[in-house]
């Protein structure tokens, strides 16, 4: 089936820990973003890139790293796991819409992770 | 810098009430507006958008949205609710010239048989 496909679905780590939230898409779409889902706030942008070997800061951007290698694949890198950093997370990719007005997205079923 | 506000953070009802949720943005240019809902344990899910033309926008299970420009909203309507439909609710808004989707913190809605 097409669409954003985040591996694992839950995930529970002990601070300190590293590990490594896996998303890909097979739509071809250049544009792919991370965000994390928190109780109140919403959901914010954590990374993203806007192609291969290009990416960029979000909203919170501290603790994670990315790496964009080939269109299909976006993975986030928790380095040393925090219990700040327990959320939902959640992949997107999109592209860009006829005549230039935006993007239209789609969203991966999300990981949820809990560090203790 | 663009930002969503979404006002209200909790709303209950009884079934067959009448559904508003405020959505209001903050951004000069042309933007795409979005909604979308969270069921309890499941990912996001697009109940309707914004891009031009009509201002009142008909979503799926019967809910609809009005862009009004001049006061930078995109509410999000539904004249009767039903149990089903306690979720939580994001509103978000995209402009034409960057990538970027800018969420409201949610309102979680919860609906009382």
């Amino acid at each position: 089936n097409a669409g954003v496909t985040q591996t694992p679905k839950f995930q529970v780590l002990k601070t300190g820990q590293s590990m490594t939230l896996q998303c890909a898409q097979d739509m071809n779409h250049e544009y792919m973003s991370w965000y994390r889902q928190d109780p109140g706030m919403g959901l914010r942008l954590i990374h993203y890139s806007v192609g291969a070997g290009i990416t960029d800061q979000g909203e919170v951007p501290n603790g994670y790293n990315v790496s964009r290698s080939t269109t299909e694949d976006f993975p986030l890198r928790l380095l040393s796991a925090a219990p700040s950093q327990t959320s939902v997370y959640f992949c997107a990719s999109s592209y860009p819409m006829a005549g230039g007005r935006g993007y239209g997205y789609t969203f991966g079923s999300g990981t949820r992770l809990t560090v203790v | 810098a663009q930002s969503v506000s979404q006002h209200n953070h909790h709303v209950i009802l009884s079934e067959a009430a009448s559904l508003e949720l405020g959505c209001n943005y903050s951004y000069g240019g042309t933007v795409n507006l979005f909604w979308y809902v969270q069921y309890p344990g499941q990912h996001l899910q697009l109940l309707l958008k914004y891009f031009s033309g009509d201002p009142l926008v008909k979503g799926i299970k019967g809910f609809e949205a009005e862009f009004i420009k001049s006061k930078f909203s995109f509410n999000l309507r539904k004249p009767s609710v039903q149990w089903s439909d306690t979720a939580e609710y994001f509103c978000a808004v995209n402009s034409y010239n960057t990538d970027k989707l800018i969420f409201g913190t949610g309102t979680r809605l919860q609906v009382f048989p």
